[in-house]
């Protein structure tokens, strides 16, 4: 079974600075199946970021994604105040065949 | 424009069977690569994807769920039923509908979640 974790449960970060936001599996994740999130409190989730790298239709330059195997990053190059919300990370194609992470929450410090 | 709704009961008793519909628009679940997945979220706690049904009527469960869920598609409402019986007061969430896509980009098959509903709440409570 893939377990995403991801790290740091919560972000502390002023407006203008950079986060980078963390998400590990428990084995090796094809790249083209790992998807980001972005959930604001009230609100369905939003699609960020699909094939590990790919801005959805919409999503600012300012987020961008990286990674491969194990570990896969989302980068907000200078945060919004919309920006602060909880990120989740989540992988396709492997039993189980879907799973979320558990979710950063980035706060405004 | 892609759009989805859930709809259902907000409460539930404990042991009952939830009925949950997905009505959608903007898209056809006949067309090839389309689905729709439910996904859930306990207050205050991640998301959890519960089932998938394709264009082709392939169905997916969740592992730990799968006894308990059936998902079935009417074409022709662009409706999307998932139910799940003997509700317990630990499958009180939000529930959502989103459209499942496949993308096909180059070599590389792309899996997302693209359009989500806003969710309905479901208590499950005597």
């Amino acid at each position: 079974e893939i377990v995403l974790t991801q790290s740091p449960g919560t972000l502390s970060l002023f407006p203008g600075e950079r986060a980078t936001l963390s998400c590990r599996a428990s084995q090796s994740v094809s790249s083209s199946y790992l998807v980001w999130y972005q959930q604001k409190p009230g609100q369905a989730p939003r699609l960020l970021i699909y094939g590990a790298s790919i801005r959805a239709t919409g999503i600012p330059d300012r987020f961008s994604g990286s990674g491969s195997r194990t570990d896969f990053t989302l980068t907000i190059s200078r945060l919004e105040p919309e920006d602060f919300a909880v990120y989740y990370c989540q992988q396709y194609g492997s039993s189980p065949l879907y799973s979320f992470g558990q979710g950063t929450k980035l706060e405004i410090k | 424009q892609v759009a989805l709704k859930e709809s259902g009961p907000a409460l539930v008793e404990p042991t009952q069977t939830l009925t949950l519909t997905c009505t959608f628009s903007g898209f056809s679940l006949s067309t090839s690569a389309m689905r729709v997945s439910w996904i859930r979220q306990p207050p205050g706690k991640a998301l959890e994807w519960l089932a998938r049904i394709g264009w082709d009527d392939d169905k997916l469960y969740s592992t730990s769920l799968k006894t308990r869920l059936t998902i079935s598609k009417d074409t022709s409402k662009n409706q999307v039923v998932l139910t799940m019986t003997n509700m317990d007061p630990v499958d009180t969430a939000t529930y959502y509908c989103a459209r499942d896509v496949v993308y096909i980009g180059g070599y590389y098959y792309y899996y997302y979640m693209d359009v989500w509903g806003k969710g309905t709440t479901v208590t499950v409570s005597s």
